[in-house]
């Protein structure tokens, strides 16, 4: 079964610093979202990807972060500066259509540590 | 209000019982609904979608009650494998099925 893969698994990085986290969603996907995960906590949606551009976002989804789709095949979370509150897991979520029971496909997600 | 609010359990139950979680929803304008389960430090994964007039995919039972903005998941027969967090999810109306996650129910299937 096809599925959504994320890289890397863990990145560790230091506050102020930049960090890229990537992701392959399904080949036939046309929707892509990006959730986070505080440990202990709920799954919180980040923001949405179509077409080319963001969608929707959440108030989460401040400056520091941005998202790119450089190729056809990559799909990418920036956070420009790191900071403590960032650290988390970070889902990639792809999905075929906007119809109202079609299942978004998780990835496995990168556990992001800000020290 | 909080916009999809679980029962966080935990609820430990013994191999081969019935349980039975509950989420309510704030936003009446919402359109679809979900359980996911996430195992410890995993992504979450659809368990099942939930329609208006209920449905049921093996042992689990889903039920919506749009009048009282209310979901439940039955678990019938209850596995170890099913030890897990259940996730009550919702999607507005609008452009981006953003999905709302409650923070859900932990269980634990005993042996």
């Amino acid at each position: 079964e096809p599925e959504v893969t994320q890289t890397p698994s863990h990145q560790v990085t230091q506050m102020g610093q930049e960090v890229i986290l990537r992701c392959v969603p399904i080949s036939n996907h046309l929707y892509f979202y990006w959730y986070r995960q505080i440990l202990g906590q709920k799954v919180e949606f980040l923001v949405s990807f179509y077409n080319n551009e963001i969608s929707e976002k959440s108030e989460i989804f401040d400056d520091q972060f941005s998202v790119e789709r450089p190729d056809g095949s990559n799909f990418t979370l920036k956070i420009r500066s790191t900071k403590l509150e960032d650290s988390a897991m970070y889902f990639c979520a792809s999905g075929t259509s906007r119809g109202l029971n079609s299942p978004l496909h998780f990835g496995n997600g990168t556990r992001l540590t800000v020290t | 209000r909080k916009e999809v609010e679980q029962d966080p359990g935990p609820f430990n139950v013994p191999e081969g019982a019935t349980v039975a979680f509950n989420c309510t929803y704030s936003n009446s304008a919402s359109q679809s609904f979900f359980w996911y389960r996430q195992d410890c430090r995993k992504e979450p994964k659809l368990l099942m979608s939930v329609y208006s007039s209920g449905n049921e995919d093996g042992r689990f039972t889903a039920q919506l009650n749009r009048a009282s903005q209310y979901i439940s998941l039955l678990i019938r027969d209850s596995k170890l494998s099913d030890s897990a967090t259940y996730l009550c999810v919702v999607s507005p109306s609008g452009s981006a099925r953003q999905l709302t996650f409650g923070s859900g129910t932990q269980l634990t299937v005993l042996p």
